[in-house]
């Protein structure tokens, strides 16, 4: 089954406990992205990837690593959470070409930082 | 750059009417996409409806079907027959050609349908 996933689904940590979100699609997308959603605010995007060892910043990426060593996977990492990182947070994977493609959502990852 | 603006915060509508949500959005660009995003409680995102910037017809699927205005920018969906199973947050969303583009997205309207 054609999918993106994410892990973990759910997070309680404290401020400044270094914490990863691995995402994974099995689709062969040379596109990969994060969001975060908050209510009002609709979804941002963090930090995107055009293809391995490609990744640029969205518009809300203070905060924020990525890496994107294989085309499969593109973590996304808090090196020192704030509670202000607390939200709703989606992974999104995508062909590219001139084309549309549609993009996939993995099924969010909700993170609480105390 | 390009914003999203949804100003309908909440709607509901009576089971079996219709509905429409407003999106519109502000870009210099003519070549783009549009797209509903469906949210339900379960958070996964499902996409609704797409419309391409150089289409002048406006895309339909079942009973989701949407008002596009391109020299107003504004891009309205309209659900007709609703049932239970429509409520959630819809998102509107613009994204720039080619694809792998990112998704800018609205604030979400959050739709009640009421028995």
């Amino acid at each position: 089954e054609a999918q993106v996933t994410q892990n973990p689904r759910y997070l309680i940590t404290v401020t400044g406990k270094k914490l990863t979100v691995t995402c994974s699609q099995n689709m062969n997308h040379e596109y990969m992205s994060w969001y975060r959603q908050d209510p009002g605010l609709g979804l941002r995007q963090i930090y995107y990837s055009m293809n391995v060892e490609v990744t640029d910043k969205g518009d809300v990426p203070e905060g924020y690593k990525v890496s994107r060593k294989e085309k499969r996977n593109f973590p996304l990492i808090l090196e020192s959470p704030s509670p202000n990182q607390t939200s709703l947070y989606f992974c999104a994977s995508g062909e590219q070409g001139s084309s549309y493609n549609e993009q996939f959502f993995g099924p969010g990852t909700r993170l609480t930082v105390l | 750059a390009q914003t999203v603006t949804q100003s309908q915060p909440e709607m509901s509508v009576q089971e079996a009417e219709t509905v429409t949500l407003s999106c519109t959005y502000d870009t210099s660009e003519s070549d783009y996409y549009l797209f509903w995003y469906k949210q339900p409680p379960s958070r996964q995102m499902i996409l609704v409806i797409r419309q391409e910037a150089y289409k002048q017809q406006n895309a339909t699927e079942n009973r989701f079907s949407v008002n596009f205005q391109k020299a107003a920018k504004s891009f309205s969906l309209k659900i007709s027959d609703s049932q239970l199973g429509d409520a959630a947050m819809y998102f509107c969303a613009y994204r720039l050609r080619p694809s792998g583009s990112r998704l800018t997205f609205g604030e979400g309207t959050q739709l009640t349908v009421n028995p």
